[in-house]
């Protein structure tokens, strides 16, 4: 089996601070980890993911996350936050060699204020 | 290259009316996946499909609900006889192999209210 923890359902910033939503993640086996954001009545946009090898994965719009294998984490960060970013973040997981299907989170809503 | 196209984007149906949702993948994907969201919830797996086979059905409930991905054509999400609690956002996507390392492409969602 495998699960997702956003333990944060809505994060608060202010445009220009630090933003991190986190994901925990439990799985037996080599994990595969993606961020997505959700836009209002809009489907799911991938961010970035984690296969293998450099643990701090860069992906779109200035987002980056680092896998953590020790802490089961795979937390997104983001140096400065533009209101832009604010949506709903969802983390998801698949095991390697266990089929294609995604695990997700139960997302984190972010609100970024000018 | 156009996206992961779902119609209709929004659907209302009655109880015991039918619903069928369609998926066309990404030019090239031969790889479909659908997962359901409920308000304020995250996304949960139904069903992997590739042309004419159905991969992974695990997340599909027992009854009324079936999927297809035909040689042609789009892929089918079919509600039969829905009722109340199918309301839910229905999102496609799409991959181009087999690879559990790509990502997956998604698309804008049926939205289901049933009345």
């Amino acid at each position: 089996a495998q699960s997702v923890a956003q333990p944060e359902d809505q994060v608060n910033v202010a445009e220009g601070n630090p933003l991190t939503v986190k994901c925990t993640y439990s799985v037996s086996g080599n994990p595969y980890l993606f961020w997505y954001v959700q836009y209002p009545n809009r489907g799911l946009q991938f961010l970035l993911k984690y296969i293998t090898g450099d643990n701090l994965v860069k992906g779109s719009y200035g987002f980056e996350a680092e896998f953590n294998k020790s802490q089961t984490s795979f937390h997104l960060k983001k140096p400065s936050a533009l209101v832009s970013d604010s949506a709903l973040y969802f983390c998801a997981v698949k095991r390697e060699a266990a089929g294609n299907k995604l695990t997700f989170g139960g997302g984190t809503r972010v609100l970024v204020k000018p | 290259n156009a996206g992961v196209m779902q119609n209709p984007r929004h659907l209302v149906r009655r109880r015991g009316q039918e619903a069928r949702l369609r998926c066309s993948p990404m030019k090239g994907h031969s790889h479909v996946y659908w997962y359901r969201q409920l308000p304020e919830e995250g996304l949960k797996f139904m069903v992997y499909l590739q042309k004419e086979n159905i991969i992974d059905e695990s997340g599909m409930p027992k009854e009324r609900f079936s999927a297809e991905f035909p040689k042609e054509g789009p892929s089918i999400l079919r509600i039969q006889q829905v009722v109340r609690g199918d309301s839910a956002a229905y999102f496609c996507a799409s991959s181009p192999l087999e690879s559990e390392s790509y990502e997956q492409y998604f698309g804008p969602g049926t939205r289901l209210t049933v009345t």
